[in-house]
């Protein structure tokens, strides 16, 4: 079993979807929960990051962690065409240390 | 803030040539980066653990003669492939942290053809 299971997708969706994104986990140790926007030939640009269990927004992205079920999630409301890419989660035990990423989500949102 | 810088953005060499990739934090310092390597539609793989003025901690399976790691400075840490063949052809990135409390931020990555 992976660390860290993400839906490869892709996940396609029209323009001004609402957005599911979705990683479980299996270490219980991990205490720090990001995700990372992924666009075609570049690196990952950090979109949120918590290390608490319950809700965190910002702007159209809204991050949940839930510890007890070691779920996380990534909600993109109103989506647009330039969301369209490569969402990866990440896990740590410490925010800076070494990050365990899951596969990555390829969202396509259509105009 | 906490701007990573990679260069190139992408290089073709020949086989059996050496490629150096360097990585720079633009406005923080960073004592620890980390090099990931990513191939097609793959998620990102951890290579090693560059540390400012000591030796990398490189992952099981990376060879260390081959991925060379120098992280001379507190903004500058550069990974050469040495002697590359075809199979090294990937994107490699670099990643650092403002202090141990924050969060990884990445460069744009590096695209190695290796011909």
């Amino acid at each position: 079993q992976k660390e860290v299971e993400q839906d490869p997708g892709p996940l396609s969706v029209p323009e001004g979807a609402i957005v599911s994104l979705n990683c479980t986990y299996s270490n219980s140790a991990f205490q720090y929960f990001m995700w990372y926007r992924q666009y075609s030939r570049k690196g990952p640009e950090l979109l949120m990051y918590t290390y608490s269990s319950g809700n965190k927004e910002d702007g159209r992205f809204t991050a949940q962690v839930d510890k007890s079920s070691k779920y996380i999630s990534l909600f993109i409301r109103d989506s647009q065409p330039s969301d369209s890419a490569t969402y990866l989660c990440a896990i740590s035990q410490s925010a800076g240390n070494m990050l365990t990423f899951g596969g990555g989500t390829r969202l396509m949102v259509k105009p | 803030g906490a701007v990573v810088s990679q260069h190139p953005s992408w290089v073709i060499c020949k086989s059996g040539t050496s490629v150096k990739i360097e990585c720079r934090s633009l406005d923080f310092q960073a004592t620890t980066m980390f090099w990931y390597r990513q191939f097609p539609k793959q998620s990102l793989m951890l290579m090693a653990t560059s540390n400012e003025g000591s030796k990398a901690t490189y992952e099981q399976g990376v060879e260390k003669d081959k991925f060379l790691i120098n992280h001379a400075s507190l903004t500058l840490s550069t990974l050469t492939v040495t002697s590359a063949h075809p199979e090294d052809s990937s994107f490699y990135i670099c990643s650092a942290r403002v202090d141990t409390n924050s969060p990884l931020h990445f460069g744009n990555g590096t695209r190695l053809t290796v011909t």
